[in-house]
Parts: structure tokens; sequence; C-alpha cells
């Protein structure tokens, strides 16, 4: 059974602009959600979303958004990028949400 | 979720049982105890979960105190491979939307 991928693994931006990653979930998988990793912050959930609606939002300003299709694939998109959204962000997937979850390798952002 | 208290490190050596501790003694009963390690840059990866009962499979045991308010995570034969840091959560059974606390962790450092 294939694990969860996101895409690209890397990813080098400027200032200002936006970036959108992508999640495939284990097959079967319903719910996905995000996460963003930094030094100084450490792991920190930026939303879920099971059949194509989010469920539940962390505390991140409104250029985080993210969506999800029918086939459970969740992209999520970074507005107006800052220097401080250099992070690893990570895509965990799970059948309902509601007990494990398993997480993908991550892309890593770097804002310059 | 209940608060979980890890010590931020610990050293084993090669070969010898790795005993993680966790404290979460203001967990309630509807509450279950995970257990994810992350190897350096890679995405977390989740290794076990338990209620009240010990549980193992073919990674880790959990040893669970019978007052719920610690719990144990044994590495019966650690491996250099197993340096990492080790997360301890604790969260409710549903309505948690794929959601997960990660706290600092343990890193432990298996040593040859």
């Amino acid at each position: 059974k294939a694990g969860v991928t996101q895409t690209p693994r890397y990813l080098i931006k400027t200032r200002g602009q936006q970036v959108t990653l992508s999640c495939s979930p284990i097959s079967g998988h319903r719910s996905v959600s995000w996460y963003q990793q930094t030094p100084g912050q450490g792991l920190q959930f930026l939303f879920e979303y099971f059949s194509e609606t989010q469920r539940n939002k962390g505390n991140f300003p409104g250029r985080f958004s993210g969506r999800q299709f029918s086939n459970s694939r969740s992209e999520m998109n970074v507005s107006t990028l800052e220097l401080g959204d250099s992070a690893l962000y990570l895509c965990a997937s799970s059948p309902r949400g509601d007990t494990e979850a398993f997480f993908g390798q991550g892309t890593r952002l770097t804002v310059v | 979720d209940a608060k979980t208290t890890q010590p931020p490190s610990m050293d084993c050596a090669e070969g010898r049982a790795a005993n993680l501790p966790c404290n979460h003694s203001t967990i309630s009963g509807n509450e279950y105890v995970y257990w994810y390690r992350q190897i350096h840059s890679q995405g977390p990866q989740y290794i076990i979960h338990g209620l009240k009962n010990n549980e193992t499979n073919e990674m880790a045991s959990l040893i669970i105190t019978e007052d719920r308010k610690s719990s144990t995570l044994i590495l019966p034969h650690a491996t250099l491979r197993d340096t990492a840091v080790y997360y301890c959560i604790v969260r409710v059974a549903s309505g948690n939307f794929n959601k997960f606390y990660f706290g600092s962790g343990t890193k432990l450092n298996v040593k040859p």
C-alpha cells in the first residue's frame, strides 16, 4: 500500500509570491490534515479536510488556505509569502480522522 | 487534550532496551495515548497507541500505568536507526479531526 505522497519535496520561493503544495493520501483515507514545522514553533496544526470540507482549522492567518478534491487529494496554498513561512510542511492522512494518522515526507519550503 | 511531560533527551546503548517515559497526569477516561517519532527532517512516524491496556506491535510496546497518569514506550532492542525525537500525545477518541498536539518530545540518542 502506497504511503502519503507530498510534492514537491523542496521549493524555493521569493517573498510576496504564492505557493501550492500537494498531498496524495493513502488509498481509502478521507481525512487529510496539514502541519507546519519550524525550529522555533515545532509542529503546528494548520487545518484538516474530510470529504472536501474543512472541519478544523489551526491558528494561522488567512494567507494559508487549502482544499480537498473528490479523490481525497489535498492542496494547500500560501499567498504573499513571508520569510517566516520557511518551514517543513507536512501532510497526514487518516481513514476518518479519529485514529492514528500517517505522515508524508513533507515539502521543505524556503522563502528568500 | 491533556498535556504530556517528557524528558528532553535520553541516551541508550545499541542493542539494549530503550524505555521512554511520559507523564500525563490530567488524562481523561476517553483519551488515548499515542506515540510518534521523527527522524531528522522526515515526517513523523506512527509507532503505537493505547487506551488503558498494554499494547505491543512489531515496533514497540506501550505500558500504561493502572491509574493512566503515565506511560512508557519500550523499544526492546534499540538500533542506531532508532535515534529520533519521540513524541507522546494524548487525545480524545473522536471529534479531534486528525489533529495532534506535538510537544517538544524526547530526543533519543542510541549509541554504539
